[in-house]
């Protein structure tokens, strides 16, 4: 798997939009980047995934840069219920890969 | 609740104790999860079953004890453990083995070894 790095931590106000970057140098041409957050004591939620086109769902957005080698979620009206970890991961779609999370980000929205 | 529930939520036993936690799922999905998140560490991939056939063991130590006896359902047997796992024991399916997306989480089982 591709190597991702993400900040430590970030603060958001609640309401503004959040924008949680992520690097991914080393991806390859069939890696998509996935999402996943976690908020505490409880299990990891899946958000969103893309190859290179831009997606958005009900959730939020992610926009992959053109060369691929970094990618930005969207959390576009940020709540106090989107504090959480935010992991980014890279791998192929379907094969033999293990879903490793990394650090992620910790996101804290403030009133 | 996600879909997939884990009992107990909270968990505590001696290092001579033995001890069983239990996940069910009933979304289908074909593939199931055991993960380790230690304090401070990242989320540890334990145990992978697709179809109730073992697929993956991550070098776990054997007083962790896999059980898939459906698609439905996973176990993990505890036995003589040790303080250091204690953790947050999570589960996850997927609907097939090794996707990247949607897999959906359990609460988890925190367990604490005394």
């Amino acid at each position: 798997d591709a190597k991702t790095t993400q900040p430590t931590s970030m603060d958001c106000a609640e309401g503004r939009a959040a924008n949680l970057p992520c690097n991914h140098s080393t991806i390859s041409g069939n890696e998509y980047v996935y999402w996943y957050r976690q908020i505490h004591s409880q299990g990891p939620q899946y958000i969103i995934h893309g190859l290179k086109n831009n997606e958005t769902n009900e959730m939020a957005s992610l926009i992959i840069t053109e060369d691929r080698k970094s990618s930005t979620l969207i959390l576009p009206h940020a709540t106090l219920r989107d504090t959480a970890v935010y992991y980014c991961i890279v791998r192929v779609e379907q094969g033999a890969q293990k879903l490793v999370f990394g650090q992620g980000t910790r996101l804290t929205i403030n009133p | 609740e996600t879909g997939v529930t884990q009992t107990p939520r909270h968990l505590v036993m001696g290092m001579t104790n033995k001890k069983s936690l239990k996940c069910e799922q009933h979304l289908g999905h074909n593939a199931m999860y055991w993960y380790k998140q230690s304090a401070k560490k990242p989320l540890e991939l334990m145990f992978v079953y697709s179809l109730e056939e073992r697929v993956e063991n991550n070098s776990v130590p054997s007083r962790f004890s896999p059980e898939c006896p459906n698609s439905s359902h996973l176990f993990l047997h505890l036995h003589t453990l040790q303080p250091e796992d204690s953790a947050l024991y999570l589960c996850a399916s997927s609907q097939d083995l090794w996707i990247g997306y949607g897999y959906t989480f359990g609460s988890g089982t925190r367990l604490t070894v005394v």
